[in-house]
């Protein structure tokens, strides 16, 4: 059984550029989350999707954005990148069970540097 | 508003002394609390959670955390540590179950020496 995965691994872009980050989550999980971790700190919820949309949201400006497939696989898109946008962005899967318990499982990460 | 303070960015052990890593949260709504550990290069791996009922509870690699709501903390403990338990380590509070939309502390590094 695959778990959360994530593509690519590592990626490197400018100042100003656009980047995808891709997520596959864990099978049977409909629930995607991203987390940014910058280097020596905790990851930072960006936003969950659920049912192909958006349902909870951190604190992050609307130059990030995502999405959600139908096989409820998951994109992140940022735009106009900045410097201090370097760090490992998480991807983390569930299943949306409502009141019932499930775990959260996170990928390996997608580490982004910005130049 | 939910927040976790780590305390201690680095604790360090010798090989088969008591691990305690701290954590304290502040929470409007009766939190649900998880801690995940970090290998280098690597994604978080879930060590435990506190959702409800027994406040201490066990989890993975012989670690367990207790929920005291007087203290407001979930300390996290290991009576013997071993070399492989070195790695960074996050408390994290959630307003659901599944731990989904976490709020973690930033971390704390532990190193084991022989």
């Amino acid at each position: 059984d695959a778990g959360v995965t994530q593509s690519p691994t590592h990626l490197i872009k400018t100042r100003g550029q656009q980047v995808t980050l891709r997520c596959s989550p864990k099978s049977g999980h409909d629930t995607v989350s991203w987390y940014q971790q910058a280097l020596g700190q905790g990851p930072q919820f960006i936003f969950q999707y659920y049912e192909e949309e958006e349902r909870q949201r951190g604190n992050f400006p609307d130059r990030f954005s995502g999405h959600q497939y139908p096989n409820y696989s998951s994109e992140l898109n940022v735009n106009a990148l900045l410097l201090g946008d370097s760090a490992l962005y998480l991807c983390a899967s569930s299943l949306m069970t409502g009141s019932s318990t499930d775990t959260q499982y996170f990928g390996p990460g997608t580490r982004l540097t910005v130049l | 508003a939910q927040s976790v303070t780590q305390l201690g960015s680095h604790v360090s052990v010798s090989e088969g002394a008591l691990v305690l890593l701290r954590c304290n949260y502040s929470s409007s709504v009766p939190p649900y609390l998880f801690w995940y550990v970090q290998y280098p290069n690597q994604g978080l791996q879930l060590l435990l959670k506190y959702t409800t009922g027994a406040t201490l509870v066990k989890g993975i690699n012989g670690f367990e955390a207790e929920f005291k709501k007087s203290e407001t903390s979930f300390h996290l403990t290991k009576p013997s540590a071993h070399m492989s338990d070195a790695a960074e380590y996050f408390c994290a509070v959630s307003t659901n179950q599944a731990g989904t939309a976490l709020i973690f502390g930033k971390g704390t590094t532990l190193s084991v020496s022989s």
